[in-house]
């Protein structure tokens, strides 16, 4: 199974800050046939369930905010919050969908400063 | 909008059996590849199989925690999937969520609330 390493575990950020998160795959999740990354990012708000932000390592989810960027390619990713809103406190998940099964990793925890 | 209603939790003694439901509105439920995820109360998220659409065969496939011990299963009739979980551990104790995915490519778009599972004896 793909390994998936988020870091930092958490960060705190002022509201309009930025805020950064890594990811990072144990294997490649670039396929050359297609040239797309098959990552994809996760929010869970506390008592929520998770919901899909980000695909093909970039692409944000229809109606999320356009502070949520994704980059990277290969094992190495990132997830950037451009401008903290209070609303943004959660959990983000990054998530490999190159191959079965498709796994997550551990999480980190986005709180304000 | 689409809605993913899970029931059919609860608590259960370890070897015991218990059947989970999903209950899809919103969307052509047939038309929908479904999983099933589950997270222990404040940790990470374990996917735990899925099950095609009836055109692409309907077939099934699961992790390997649970394989051999979970089998989901559709009745797009009712648009309601459904996960049998047998000879349950306390390691099983989690919340388990249904979701969607659009294009068969384990992205999951939609997911529903969730439903506690305990297993303790």
């Amino acid at each position: 199974d793909i390994v998936m390493t988020q870091s930092p575990d958490s960060l705190a950020v002022s509201l309009g800050e930025r805020a950064t998160i890594n990811c990072k795959s144990s294997q490649t999740l670039l396929y050359n046939f297609n040239n797309k990354n098959y990552l994809a990012w996760y929010q869970q708000k506390p008592g929520q369930p998770p919901k899909l932000l980000i695909y093909w390592a970039s692409t944000r989810e229809s109606g999320v905010p356009d502070r949520f960027s994704g980059s990277g390619s290969g094992t190495d990713f990132t997830l950037t919050i451009s401008r903290l809103q209070a609303e943004d406190v959660a959990v983000y998940y990054c998530q490999q969908y190159a191959s079965s099964p498709p796994t997550f990793g551990q999480g980190t925890k986005v709180a304000i400063k | 909008e689409v809605q993913l209603v899970e029931s059919g939790g609860g608590l259960v003694k370890p070897g015991g059996s218990l059947r989970l439901s999903c209950a899809g509105s919103g969307f052509p439920f047939n038309n929908a590849w479904m999983s099933w995820v589950r997270q222990v109360p404040g940790k990470g998220l374990e996917w735990l199989g899925r099950i095609k659409r009836k055109t692409e065969g309907g077939t099934t496939e699961y992790a390997a925690p649970v394989k051999g011990r979970f089998t989901i299963s559709r009745d797009d009739s009712k648009n309601t999937l459904y996960l049998q979980m047998n000879s349950l551990k306390t390691e099983d104790t989690a919340i388990y969520y249904c979701a969607t995915e659009n294009y068969g490519d384990y992205v999951l778009h939609y997911w529903g609330q969730g439903t506690l599972v305990t297993v303790s004896s």
